[in-house]
């Protein structure tokens, strides 16, 4: 199974300052298709996950655009331009680049 | 938009089984290119794929948890369902539905196995 390590586990930020969140692959996530199926989604406290950026880099729809994905291969980043008081909660990282699909563990974004 | 329901029991007894159904609503289950998953979480842990399954019935289970699993599609009433045999406690969760692209998530379900 592929498995993904998110670091840190913790993350305390200031409102308005930059944030981000490295999720690594135990190995390369680059389909056969060319693509990369990586994915990060975002929890809030008492609510269902909810995905922010897939393929890498790509924002889904309706997504402020202070939420951004980049990276390849194995390493991979999401950064959080300027915190806002909304973006508290759990980050995981995600692949469905092979079955079994799988998660990272987790970063918390806490003010 | 794409929404999802999910039904089921909020409380199962050790050793039975754990029964939950998803509802597609503002799209088919049988669309092109679509696949529908269920995922968990336990209580202040992380989360945790369970499987997937296409509208052809295709499955793909996560390993650890693939001997007791079962997922169907319903195409007639345009949902998915969940079985999960001999629940012990270590199954209690959250559990969720999503479509397989993980855009879109039902509301969630917190499933207690206890007598």
């Amino acid at each position: 199974d592929i498995v993904l390590t998110q670091t840190p586990l913790s993350s305390p930020v200031t409102l308005g300052q930059p944030a981000s969140i490295s999720c690594r692959s135990s190995q390369s996530l680059v389909h056969s298709d060319g693509n990369t199926y990586l994915s990060w989604l975002q929890q809030r406290p008492g609510q269902p996950p909810r995905l922010l950026i897939y393929t890498i880099s790509n924002r889904f729809s309706g997504v402020p655009d202070r939420f951004s994905g980049s990276g390849a291969g194995t390493d991979f980043t999401l950064r959080i331009n300027r915190v806002e008081a909304e973006d508290v909660g759990v980050y995981y990282c995600m692949q469905s680049t092979e079955f079994p699909l799988t998660f990272g563990g987790g970063t918390k974004v806490e003010i | 938009q794409v929404q999802l329901q999910q039904s089921g029991p909020g409380l199962v007894k050790p050793s039975e089984t754990l029964s939950l159904t998803c509802t597609v609503s503002g799209g088919s289950i049988s669309s092109s290119s679509s696949h529908w998953g269920w995922i968990r979480q336990p209580p202040g842990k992380g989360l945790e794929w369970i499987g997937t399954i296409y509208p052809s019935g295709t499955t793909h289970y996560n390993p650890s948890l693939k001997s007791r699993v079962t997922m169907s599609v319903d195409t007639s009433k345009n949902e998915f369902s969940l079985k999960l045999t001999s629940v012990t406690a270590a199954d209690t969760a959250v559990f969720y539905c999503a479509s397989g692209d993980i855009r879109f998530w039902g509301q969630g379900i917190l499933v207690t196995v206890s007598s």
